[in-house]
């Protein structure tokens, strides 16, 4: 099992582009969420979807949009990007919704704003 | 809103030595607590969760917590830390009674560096 994956490692963009991030879910998971961990700083939630669906919505413009695919993968949109989208996101993956059931987190994307 | 703070930003500490990491959260209603840990470069990894019954919850790698409600507490604890346990560690709480369900809240996280 490889757990939860994230593509790309590392990217680099430049303010005002747009960036899309992608997330497969540990085997047999079916809910994903996105989080934002700014340097120094916890993560912060962004969206989460279960059933290609967008289910709970943390504090985030709607320049940050998101999929989930029919094979539960996801993927993070962001728009218009500015300097202070600098940051590691994190994709997590567990079953279902409920708040007992462990998360599981990938390893990140770390997007750099110029 | 549930908010979760994390008493110390850096904690120092020889090796084989006790450490106590702490963390308080905002509301006394029924929530989840968790604690995860952040090796450089990775994703976050689950060290252990309390959900309900015994206040003491022991994790992995040695680690325990223990959930105070009356002091809105849960501090991470390890008798006798190793070099490996440097890393940043992060307290959070789930609100799943609130229409929350699993979004995780999170602390600024607390550096724990072993010295030899």
């Amino acid at each position: 099992d490889a757990g939860v994956t994230q593509s790309p490692t590392h990217l680099i963009k430049t303010r005002g582009q747009q960036v899309t991030l992608r997330c497969s879910p540990k085997s047999g998971h079916d809910t994903v969420s996105w989080y934002q961990q700014a340097l120094g700083q916890g993560p912060q939630f962004i969206f989460q979807y279960y059933e290609e669906e967008e289910r709970q919505r943390g504090n985030f413009p709607d320049r940050f949009s998101g999929h989930q695919f029919p094979n539960y993968s996801s993927e993070l949109n962001v728009n218009a990007l500015l300097l202070g989208d600098s940051a590691l996101y994190l994709c997590a993956s567990l079953e279902g919704l409920a708040g007992y059931n462990e998360q599981f987190f990938g390893p990140g994307t770390r997007l750099t704003v110029l | 809103a549930q908010s979760v703070t994390q008493l110390d930003s850096q904690v120092p500490v020889f090796e084989e030595a006790p450490v106590e990491l702490r963390c308080n959260y905002s509301s006394s209603v029924s929530v989840y607590l968790f604690w995860y840990v952040q090796y450089p470069n990775q994703g976050l990894q689950l060290l252990l969760k309390y959900l309900s019954g015994s206040t003491l919850v022991k994790g992995i790698n040695g680690f325990e917590a223990e959930f105070n409600k009356s002091q809105t507490s849960f501090h991470l604890r390890k008798p006798s830390v190793h070099i490996s346990d440097t890393a940043e560690y992060f307290c959070a709480v789930s609100d799943p009674f609130s229409g929350g369900y699993n979004k995780l809240i999170f602390g600024a996280g607390t550096r724990l560096a072993v010295h030899p």
